[in-house]
């Protein structure tokens, strides 16, 4: 399809065990944004890449969390020895340019739920 | 820092009615604004945006202006209607952040037949 995909669309795993959450922006998309939307609340900024380059990583809220975009397209966002409060929805988006302003295409998410 | 506050919802309205959904933001400097929807199993999609003060952003009979004086950027619709039924963010970039969105915590419209 022509959207942002996010794959799994749901996962839940236990305390401690790593996850891994796949991002496939759209085709020759620049810009590409994690985000993370916990239950009633707004999407808060997780971090950018522009091509294969993480320029902002500031909203991480610890080095549990790590993203990647080896190749400028695909990205993967890994959790660490997941704990309760990273349950959420985890937003993918994309966008065609560099700048200020460039409009961004979002992905359904994918729901972790940590037990 | 920069910050965007909703009113508290949900919001309930019958069909035809008209509808003010506001926000407000905190910024430095001249933000860009923007108001996107979530739609029932799908993903948040742009609505609107306006760049500079007294801009009016305009979409699917939605209106919002920019207003600097107030820092304010109200989403209004004349005549509702039920497949506008959704949860809808505020949100703004400030200058030179890169896309960098904040949100608002959302607030959900339901609207009745």
């Amino acid at each position: 399809g022509a959207g942002v995909s996010q794959s799994p669309r749901y996962k839940v795993a236990k305390r401690g065990q790593d996850v891994a959450l796949r991002c496939d922006p759209i085709s020759g998309h620049v810009s590409l944004f994690w985000y993370q939307q916990a239950l009633g609340q707004g999407p808060e900024f997780l971090t950018y890449f522009q091509n294969e380059a993480q320029l902002d990583k500031s909203g991480l809220p610890s080095d549990r969390f790590f993203a990647e975009r080896p190749e400028g397209s695909v990205s993967t966002l890994k959790i660490q020895r997941t704990q309760q409060e990273d349950s959420a929805v985890y937003l993918c988006a994309s966008s065609p340019g560099r700048l200020y302003n460039s409009p961004l295409h979002f992905g359904n998410g994918t729901r972790l739920t940590v037990t | 820092g920069n910050s965007v506050t909703q009113m508290e919802g949900p919001v309930t309205l019958s069909e035809e009615a008209f509808l003010t959904i506001n926000c407000t933001y905190t910024a430095t400097g001249y933000p860009s604004l923007f108001w996107y929807v979530q739609y029932p199993g799908e993903g948040l999609q742009l609505l609107l945006k306006a760049t500079k003060a007294d801009d009016k952003g305009s979409n699917k009979g939605f209106e919002a202006t920019y207003r600097k004086e107030t820092t304010s950027f109200h989403l209004e619709k004349g005549s509702v209607q039920v497949s506008d039924s959704a949860v809808y963010f505020c949100a703004q970039i400030p200058p030179g952040a890169n896309s960098k969105l904040t949100f608002g915590k959302g607030i959900t419209l339901s609207v009745r037949p």
